[in-house]
Parts: C-alpha cells; structure tokens; sequence
C-alpha cells in the first residue's frame, strides 16, 4: 500500500487559503488519492476525491500533478469550523483505508 | 437518508470482559469496514466485510472478530478486553464498487477500566 507524508500541523488565519500537500511517491497506477477531515471524537468525513489533474468540489480543489507523486488540498477562505485534523490517503478508496497521521490544522481569528 | 449509524455511542468496560459493537450502514452499502483509533493517532484498519464475506483483515489479534449480515448491518466482538483496547471504534460503508467512497459514523467510544 502506498504511504503517504504529510505535514504535522499547520496554522492559518481566518479568510486565508490553506493549502496542504501530500508526498506519496508510490502510487500504484490505480490507486486513487482521497481527503478526508475529522473533528475531535467524530468520525472522518469524505472531503474529496481524484486521480489526476484537478478535482473541485464545494469545499475544496485538489489539485495532482502529472507524476501523481504528491497532492495538495486547497482549503479556500478557512473558517473557524475547519479546524480539523485532515487526512490523505492513497488506494483503492472503498476498500482498506490506510491513515497517516494526518496533519492538524489551527485557523485563528 | 440515514448515514452510517453505530451503537452505542459510549461503553465502559471491566478488563476481561467482552464487547460487541453495531453498525448499520448506509441503505444499499454491501461494504462494512471497522477501524480502530486511539487517542492522538489516525485510524487503523481492523475488518473489511463485504456481501458477509470477510475481504480484508487488519493486524489485530484474534480477540477481535466481525460479521457481518444479510441485511448488510455488521457488529464487531472483542474479547477478553484489555486497557489498551480503550479507543474509538469506527464504522464505515460504502458500495464496495470500482473507487467509490466510505462514510463513516460517528464512532463508539470504548473505555476499559
């Protein structure tokens, strides 16, 4: 299974874009690349979902280059309420699920 | 239309006793995969069933078993309960066809004393 890296944490401001990017350099070739976000004692929500080039959604793009060896999430205008913990995964996304550590994201006032 | 339900939401156990935890996925979801997660770490993958096959097994002991049933609902039995079996037990569904996503419920938060 492919693993992936992302960063820890990061920190925002309110009205900022947050931009988070992904490393996983073995990706299989059909393998797909799926965000998830998740609230203290929830369970992680379906963000969005893609294999190459540029997936928008109504809370967020992902954007995967050519190579498909990393991703970004683009997180536009933060609010409050999108501080979360936010997960990528790679694989086949209605199967085993492998979680990283995720990457903890602050949005301040 | 019902999301992924599990019950209960909070469970307080003696270490050695056993647990059994429910699930009811989305209507028209055949796939049910469990995960556990302690505090501060991702989820960690324990059973995926699908049409009550089991299709994947994560590296749990075999104090932890599953099933799951024809009307696609699925509990999670652990035995013999350990301290470190305290975590949040999640639930999630999906169609279990080509790369479609899993839903997850909202979790059952085990605590053994």
């Amino acid at each position: 299974l492919a693993k992936t890296t992302q960063p820890i944490s990061m920190d925002s401001y309110e009205g900022q874009e947050v931009n988070i990017t992904c490393s996983h350099n073995n990706i299989a070739t059909n393998d797909y690349i799926t965000w998830y976000q998740q609230f203290p004692s929830q369970g992680p929500r379906f963000i969005i979902q893609g294999y190459k080039t540029k997936v928008t959604n109504e809370v967020a793009s992902l954007f995967i280059p050519a190579d498909r060896k990393s991703s970004t999430l683009s997180l536009p205008r933060v609010s409050l309420s999108d501080t979360a913990v936010y997960y990528c995964l790679v694989g086949d996304p209605g199967n085993k699920l492998t979680f990283g550590g995720g990457t903890r994201v602050l949005v301040k006032p | 239309d019902a999301g992924v339900t599990q019950s209960p939401t909070h469970l307080i156990k003696t270490r050695g006793q056993q647990v059994t935890l429910r699930c009811s996925p989305i209507s028209g979801h055949k796939s049910v995969s469990w995960y556990q997660q302690v505090l501060g770490q991702g989820p960690q993958f324990i059973f995926q069933y699908y049409e009550k096959e089991e299709r994947g097994r994560g590296n749990f002991p075999d104090r932890f078993s599953a099933r799951q049933f024809p009307n696609y609902s699925s509990e999670l039995n652990v035995n013999a309960l350990l301290l470190g079996d305290s975590a949040l037990y999640l639930c999630a569904s999906s169609s279990g066809q080509g790369n479609a996503e899993a839903f997850f419920g909202q979790g059952t938060r085990l605590t053994v004393v």
